[in-house]
């Protein structure tokens, strides 16, 4: 069955960098787009990041351009978040999801990001 | 502040229907299709309705999609008491130059 596993959360310094890693497993995850779809605590979903299955199509959201990376390792059915520059308001549960037939179909359980001095 | 409007809680006894609003634009709803997310508390989302109307395998019958316009509905009939979540509604929104997803505020839905 279709498996996404996040990792790379933690604790970090207001200014600081985190990579946030995204396993797939159970479907053909270079046919798909991906995205990074985030929550802070006790907030509604914000969308962060999308990719195209090649890489080729990225968009990000206003509140992280410029700060965060999107990218993927399709041999290793991979999706990653590179945060730089990272802010309190980025403190928030972050969620890989994929994209097909317009819409998020699978997400993954979430990885607890804290930005906190 | 979402540029998708949801009522922010509605409530119902169980066997009842609800319906979730979910507001938009020309430059979201209007010319895309919209999909609907369930979350339960403590958990990841879940997909319940994509391309407006439509039920991914699994998801049962009770729940339903519409689109008119520049709005969305999210109908659940038949309410159990696991069904208290909150939903999303999604699309995307090219208003600013740029495209990007977005989703509504949520809805909190209590079943009394």
């Amino acid at each position: 069955q279709v498996q996404l596993v996040e990792s790379g959360g933690g604790l970090v310094k207001p200014g600081g960098s985190l990579r946030l890693s995204c396993a797939a497993s159970g479907f053909t995850f270079s046919d798909y787009y991906m995205s990074w779809i985030r929550q802070a605590p006790g907030k509604g979903l914000e969308w962060v990041s999308y990719i195209s299955s090649s890489g080729s199509t990225i968009y990000y959201a206003d509140s992280v351009k410029g700060r965060f990376t999107i990218s993927r390792d399709n041999a290793k059915n991979s999706l990653y978040l590179q945060m730089n520059s990272l802010r309190a308001e980025d403190t928030a549960v972050y969620y890989c999801a994929s994209w097909r037939r317009g819409s998020y179909d699978y997400w993954g359980q979430g990885t607890l990001v804290t930005v906190s001095s | 502040q979402s540029v998708l409007t949801q009522p922010p809680s509605v409530s119902a006894a169980p066997g009842q229907k609800v319906t979730i609003s979910c507001s938009g634009s020309s430059s979201n709803i209007g010319n895309n299709y919209v999909s609907w997310y369930q979350q339960l508390p403590g958990t990841a989302p879940k997909l319940l309705i994509y391309e407006n109307n439509k039920r991914p395998s699994g998801i049962p019958d009770r729940f339903s999609g519409s689109k008119s316009g520049t709005s969305a509905t999210l109908g659940i009939t038949g309410l159990q008491t696991g069904d208290e979540a909150d939903y999303y509604c999604g699309t995307w929104d090219s208003s600013l130059s740029a495209l990007n997803w977005v989703f509504g505020g949520g809805t909190k839905l209590t079943v009394l």
